[in-house]
């Protein structure tokens, strides 16, 4: 059974920085791509940025471009997001996804986590 | 920018069929994906390449796709199905983007 938990999420000042992190289970990690999508409170979904499979390629919204970095380690089985000069507009649910069905970079987003939640304020 | 647009709501009764569009310029080039997600819960991929449809997911969820137009069909909706669905895409270059969900009501 495929497993994504995240974890990290809080309340933060603007201007400072979290870290999120997704551990997964359930199948071969280090074989597909994974990202990370956001939900602000009553909202719908945004992609925030993905990763693949050995790294090589990466891809970030233009909204957090320049302030966030996504990595990954496939021997500890784990995705992270670095967020850096947090904004009280990046208030969302953050969820972990992989793509298993279709191609790296476009989606789809096979599974999902439940989600870590980060507020923006002062 | 690109942009994927969906309607805001659908209403159905429960038996019909309900039908929700999702339209972008990019749709004829790139693959559609379609999310269902229940309050409270994460959304879960219920058609991928603009018509397959996932393990476990019920045959009634259906997807098609003409030209900017790609649309989830659902057949004989039942209470169950109540939900926000959300299309996905990607634009042009290659970068992914969900249309502004639709919420589904089942009457």
């Amino acid at each position: 059974e495929v497993q994504l938990v995240e974890s990290g999420g809080g309340l933060v000042q603007p201007g400072r920085s979290l870290r999120l992190s997704c551990a997964a289970s359930g199948f071969t990690f280090d074989d597909y791509a994974m990202h990370w999508v956001r939900q602000a409170p009553g909202k719908g979904l945004e992609w925030v940025s993905g990763i693949s499979w050995n790294s090589g390629s990466i891809g970030y919204a233009d909204s957090v471009k320049g302030r966030f970095t996504i990595s990954r380690d496939n021997a500890k089985n784990s995705l992270y997001l670095q967020m850096n000069s947090l904004r009280a507009e990046d208030t969302a649910l953050y969820y972990c996804a992989n793509t298993i069905r279709g191609d790296c970079c476009k989606g789809p987003f096979d599974y999902w986590g439940q989600g870590t939640l980060v507020t923006v304020s002062s | 920018s690109y942009e994927l647009t969906q309607p805001p709501s659908v209403s159905v009764s429960p038996g019909q069929t309900a039908r929700i569009t999702c339209s972008g310029d990019a749709l004829p080039k790139q693959y559609a994906y379609w999310y269902q997600q229940k309050p409270g819960q994460a959304p879960v991929l219920v058609i991928y390449k603009d018509s397959e449809r996932p393990s476990g997911i019920p045959e009634r969820f259906s997807g098609s796709s003409s030209g900017t137009t790609v649309t989830l069909t659902i057949s004989g909706v039942q209470a169950e199905d109540e939900a926000d669905y959300y299309c996905q895409s990607a634009d042009s270059s290659g970068t992914p983007l969900f249309g502004g969900g639709t919420k589904l009501t089942v009457l």
